[in-house]
This record gives structure tokens, C-alpha cells and sequence, in this order.
């Protein structure tokens, strides 16, 4: 199957910082999506992104697919910015919509 | 997503029930998913349904069964539940129609077997 990797596997930030997290992927894709997971376990979908770049408020994503990578910016972090960002994407072969999740990335963002 | 939504959110249960968690959505995509997250860990899918008669196993369907009564409803059961299942389940939805098959989660059920 394909391998999704996600690095660094922890970020401490200080409020106001800015971070990059990055998914590198083994295959060809045809979807990518950056997943935030709160505190309480709740997923939120951030981006729809299988290429180029997006942003939404303080976050921005960028997706190279020639290069299997995709780039998550986080800027003027928050506290309400901590949990676990996960990568997850489809393999371009795969005739179905399997989502392969990346480890994640762990955030604490501190006042 | 509140348009997708899970029961129970919490269980805890004792090894060898029977338990069913379910998942409905109003979103009226016709696909749905059942995935498992273990502390520390991605997801991992256990089952997933195209739509009301297509349903094919995941990477971990072992000791999982599910129905999909409906397009907006679709159940997980763990048959005997052990120990070893203890995790955060989710339901998923997304619609192929629109091109881009982006997966909705809802918001999870916290399972504890003893």
C-alpha cells in the first residue's frame, strides 16, 4: 500500500509562531486531506487538496504531486491550535476512496 | 461535522457483549465508513459501503460486522467485544458525485472493553 509520512511527529510552539508540518507520500494521489484533531478527539476536515495551494484564515496548504509531498502552514499559532494534524490520502490507482492516514503530528501550542 | 452524528459517544462494555455503534448522516452522500483509532495512531479502516448493497471489508474487519440500513444509516457491531478493541471509532461519509471525495468524520465514539 502507499506510505504516508508525517513529520516532525511533535511541534511546541509558542502563541504567535508560525510552523510547517509536512506529509511526504510513496504513490501517486488523488485526493489529500489535512485533518485537524482536537483535544476531545473530534476530527475537522482543514483542506481538500490532491494539489496547489489553498488557504483558509491562518492556515495554508500546499500540495506538490509531482513530488508526492504536501506542506501545512500554520501561522500566528493559537492555543486553540494544539492537537493532532493528520495527512491522509488516496492512492491515484485505487478505483475506491480509500483515505491512508499519515502517524499524525502532535502541536501544543503555549500561551 | 453535525451532519454527521454517532451513538452512543461513550460506552464502556464487558468482554464477550455483543455492542453496536451507529453512525446516520444528512448529508445524503452514499458513502460511508467505519474507521478505528488506537491512542497515539492514524486510522485504520474496518468497513466501508458504497451504497445501500455494496459493502466490502477494510484493513481490520476481524471481530467487526456492520449493516447499512439505509443510505443515511450504517452500523458497526462488534460481535464479541475484547479488550483489544478498545479504541475511538469513527463514521465517515463522502460523495464521489462532486468530484472530489472528500471524506466527512463525525465525531467519534469512545469504546472501553474490560
Amino acid at each position: 500500500g502507499i506510505q504516508v509520512e508525517q513529520s516532525p511527529p511533535d511541534l511546541i510552539l509558542q502563541e504567535g509562531a508560525n510552523s510547517t508540518l509536512r506529509c511526504n507520500f510513496s504513490d501517486s494521489v488523488n485526493n489529500l486531506q489535512w485533518f485537524h484533531q482536537n483535544p476531545w478527539g473530534q476530527l475537522i476536515n482543514l483542506f481538500y487538496i490532491p494539489s496547489g495551494t489553498k488557504q483558509n484564515g491562518r492556515l495554508s496548504a500546499t500540495t506538490v504531486a509531482t513530488e508526492r509531498y504536501s506542506l501545512l502552514y500554520i501561522s500566528s499559532s493559537q492555543t486553540t491550535d494544539s492537537g493532532v494534524y493528520f495527512c491522509a490520502v488516496v492512492r491515484l490507482t485505487d478505483s475506491w476512496g480509500k483515505l491512508q492516514f499519515g502517524a499524525g503530528t502532535q502541536v501544543v501550542v503555549t500561551p | 461535522d453535525a451532519d454527521v452524528t454517532q451513538t452512543p459517544r461513550n460506552r464502556i462494555t464487558k468482554t464477550g457483549k455483543r455492542i453496536m455503534l451507529e453512525c446516520s448522516q444528512t448529508k445524503g452522500h452514499d458513502r460511508m465508513y467505519w474507521y478505528r483509532q488506537d491512542p497515539g495512531l492514524g486510522l485504520q479502516l474496518i468497513y466501508y459501503s458504497f451504497d445501500v448493497k455494496d459493502i466490502n471489508k477494510g484493513e481490520i474487519s476481524d471481530g467487526y460486522s456492520v449493516s447499512r440500513q439505509a443510505q443515511a444509516k450504517f452500523s458497526l457491531s462488534l460481535e464479541s467485544a475484547i479488550p483489544n478493541q478498545t479504541a475511538l471509532y469513527f463514521c465517515a461519509t463522502s460523495d464521489a458525485k462532486g468530484g472530489t471525495d472528500t471524506q466527512y468524520f463525525g465525531p467519534g465514539t469512545r469504546l472501553t472493553v474490560l
